[in-house]
């Protein structure tokens, strides 16, 4: 069963506009965590953004935030006054157990183009 | 000041060989992984190793064989390359106490099968 789920293969933003990046997933493990990883064409990945299943604030950095919802199951990704060097590909990923060193499990991801 | 560091970053060989990846973490993290991302972007784990240890080895064909002489390294070995193995191959590292367990990944290496 499909654990990540993001079902925007692409998106097109005009620059300086917020976009909304969608992810859902599906656990029944109460400890787990959330991240969003960006990667732009030179392909490598970076963390950008980590929000705790135990968490009770949305986590944010700098101009992105985690819209977390929890009973939806659902970890959106926000992008605030995007720019163009915000076009990549972007990643949705979970981690189900705090304990050492389990799996983060990967979405398929959304390619993201900013336009001038 | 490189975090996580792989060799080579492009390798390309025909099939039938044996190839090597190298991956070295200075970020003092005890797990250390790796990943492929096929050519529709999809990573997957491959193998994990806390402290040493491997601890996850996914579905993976025993071709590959991760080795880990200490925390801080992680290399690949690959026999018997087949085309189906090109890809993008990506070590990562994290920690597995006191904090959110981001992994941080490397710069990936770019393996191309004739």
């Amino acid at each position: 069963a499909q654990k990540i789920t993001q079902t925007q293969p692409g998106m097109f933003v005009q620059e300086k506009e917020a976009v909304t990046l969608d992810c859902t997933y599906d656990t029944s493990d109460p400890s787990y965590g959330l991240f969003w990883y960006k990667q732009p064409s030179s392909g490598e990945m970076i963390f950008l953004i980590y929000q705790g299943s135990y968490d009770q604030q949305n986590a944010t950095e700098g101009r992105y935030s985690l819209n977390f919802q929890k009973a939806r199951k659902s970890a959106n990704l926000v992008i605030s006054a995007s720019q163009l060097g915000d076009s990549a590909m972007y990643f949705c990923a979970m981690r189900e157990d705090y304990s050492s060193a389990s799996k983060i499990i990967f979405g398929s991801g959304t390619r993201l183009s900013i336009r001038p | 000041d490189t975090a996580v560091s792989q060799t080579p970053k492009y390798l390309v060989t025909q099939m039938g060989n044996d190839k090597s990846i190298k991956c070295e973490q200075n970020l003092g993290h005890d797990t250390m992984y790796w990943y492929k991302q096929d050519s529709k972007k999809f990573l997957k784990i491959m193998f994990s190793y806390n402290n040493k240890e491997l601890i996850i080895n996914e579905t993976v064909p025993n071709r590959f064989s991760p080795k880990s002489p200490d925390k801080a390294h992680l290399n690949l070995h690959i026999n018997s390359l087949e085309l189906g193995d090109s890809a993008v191959y990506f070590c990562a590292s994290s920690r597995t106490s006191g904090g959110t367990y981001e992994q941080y990944f490397g710069p990936g290496t770019r393996l191309t099968v004739t």
